[in-house]
């Protein structure tokens, strides 16, 4: 079945200790995108990768750090986390940048 | 970065009404994309609209893609119980998922 997958899907962690939320796809898509979604503000873009090596910001990427070492995965690393980053956080992948976004089923993060 | 104001933000109907919503925005979108969140899911694509004036359907759902590319609005038609969720307006320039700007959302729940 095609499909993104994040892990884990629900994280309470404790500010400062840094934490990886992994973003996997089997469909072979070049770009991967992170997106944050708090209430009455929508969705955000974190980072970007339009394909393996390449990464860059969105349009909130400060805290966040991501990697594309391969072409199936794209972890979302928060070095130092804060409680402002307590958020539901979705990975997505698409064929191209022009086709449409396949979401995954989220992860709730909250910092304490 | 962009805005999108997407209205309303919450709506509360009886089962068979119909539903309308729409987006605005200040810029010119070359897309525009109409999303449907379920509750602990990623957004789902419900429509895609590529052209100004294009209107669309997919099912009970119609959408229209505004003459000035500056909107877009969502009908539902004879709304059932699995139509409840956070509906996303999104809109994109050129270039691709990357420059995506999503709308605030709006959590449509209905009374049986």
């Amino acid at each position: 079945e095609a499909q993104v997958t994040q892990n884990p899907r629900y994280l309470i962690t404790v500010t400062g200790k840094k934490l990886t939320v992994t973003c996997s796809q089997n469909m072979n898509h070049e770009y991967m995108s992170w997106y944050r979604q708090d209430p009455g503000l929508g969705l955000r873009q974190i980072y970007y990768s339009m394909n393996v090596e390449v990464t860059d910001k969105g349009d909130v990427p400060e805290g966040y750090k991501v990697s594309r070492k391969e072409k199936r995965n794209f972890p979302l690393i928060l070095e130092s986390p804060s409680p402002n980053q307590t958020s539901l956080y979705f990975c997505a992948s698409a064929g191209r940048a022009q086709s449409p976004l396949h979401f995954g089923n989220g992860t709730r993060l909250t910092v304490t | 970065g962009q805005q999108l104001n997407q209205s309303p933000q919450s709506m509360f109907i009886q089962e068979g009404e119909d539903v309308s919503m729409n987006c605005t925005s200040s810029s010119i979108f070359n897309t525009w994309l109409w999303y449907k969140q379920d509750p602990g899911e990623g957004p789902v694509l419900l429509i895609a609209l590529y052209k100004a004036g294009e209107l669309t359907s997919n099912g009970r759902l119609t959408a229209q893609f505004g003459i000035t590319r500056k909107d877009s609005f969502l009908n539902i038609s004879a709304s059932i119980p699995s139509d409840v969720g956070i509906y996303f307006c999104a809109g994109q320039q050129g270039g691709g998922a990357q420059k995506l700007v999503f709308g605030q959302g709006t959590r449509l729940t209905i009374n049986p």
